[in-house]
C-alpha cells in the first residue's frame, strides 16, 4: 500500500519561499507514475500545481510556473515543492499525490495534506 | 486551460435518495474525467476514473457516465457517510483542472 507524507514549515513569511517534501513509502518513486502537488485554499476548491516523473521531467501550472520548482530525490524516495515569492494568496493545504500510470491520469494515492500559512 | 463547471454547487437530500451531479468541460475531453470525494479535513479520495470506472473498494452505489463535454455522477441511494464535497477533474490537457465542487448534505 503506497503512502505519501508531506512535511515542511507550517508558516512562511510573505516574499519568502515555501518548501515542502513528500515522502513515498510502500512503493518506489521510480515506478511508472507522475508525482504531483495539489493545493486547496481554506474553504475553496482544488488547484493543480504541477508534477514530476522520476526522470526529472516536470509539468507546471502556467499560473504558477514562474514561481514553482518540483524536484525528485530517488535516493530518499521523495519529491519536493518550492514556491517562491509567496503572498497570503498562497495560504492553503498542500497535498502530494500519485498519478496512476505514465499518462498522469487520476490521483489514486494522496498525502493527508499540510497547511501552510503565509503571514508575517 | 480547460474549465470545469459543476452543478449544483450544493444540495440537500434525504437518506436513500438518488443524487445526481453534473460536470461540464469547456472543450471535448473524451472520457478523461475523474470524480473525487472529499470529507472535511481529509484528502480527496478517488471514486470514479475515466468517467465511468469504479475505483477498487468504492461502493457500487456510486457511478459515473458521460463523454465529450458532459458528465454525470450519481449516488443511487444516499447514505449518511456520503456527506462530503465531490469534485470532477480532467486529465485530457495540462494543466489538470478540477471542478469547483458540489457539497452534499443530508436533509
Amino acid at each position: 500500500q503506497v503512502q505519501l507524507q508531506e512535511s515542511g514549515p507550517g508558516l512562511v513569511k510573505p516574499s519568502g519561499t515555501l518548501s515542502l517534501t513528500c515522502a513515498v513509502s510502500g512503493g518506489s518513486i521510480s515506478s511508472s507514475n507522475w508525482w504531483s502537488w495539489v493545493r486547496q485554499p481554506p474553504g475553496k476548491g482544488l488547484e493543480w500545481i504541477g508534477e514530476i516523473y522520476h526522470s526529472g521531467s516536470t509539468n507546471y501550472n502556467p499560473s504558477l510556473k514562474s514561481r514553482v520548482t518540483i524536484s525528485v530525490d530517488k535516493s530518499k524516495n521523495q519529491f519536493s515543492l518550492k514556491l517562491s515569492s509567496v503572498t497570503a494568496a498562497d495560504t492553503a493545504v498542500y497535498y502530494c499525490a500519485r498519478a496512476f500510470a505514465v499518462l498522469g491520469s487520476w490521483y489514486d494515492y494522496w498525502g493527508q495534506g499540510t497547511l501552510v500559512t503565509v503571514s508575517s | 486551460d480547460i474549465q470545469m463547471t459543476q452543478s449544483p454547487s450544493s444540495l440537500s437530500a434525504s437518506v436513500g435518495d438518488r443524487v445526481t451531479i453534473t460536470c461540464q468541460a469547456s472543450q471535448d475531453i473524451s472520457n478523461y474525467l475523474n470524480w473525487y470525494q472529499q470529507k472535511p479535513g481529509k484528502a480527496p479520495k478517488l471514486l470514479i476514473y475515466d468517467a465511468s470506472n469504479l475505483e477498487t473498494g468504492v461502493p457500487s452505489r456510486f457511478s459515473g457516465s458521460g463523454s465529450g463535454t458532459d458528465f454525470t455522477f450519481t449516488i443511487s441511494s444516499l447514505q449518511p457517510e456520503d456527506i462530503a464535497t465531490y469534485y470532477c477533474q480532467q486529465y485530457d490537457n495540462l494543466p489538470r483542472t478540477f471542478g469547483p465542487g458540489t457539497k452534499v448534505d443530508i436533509k
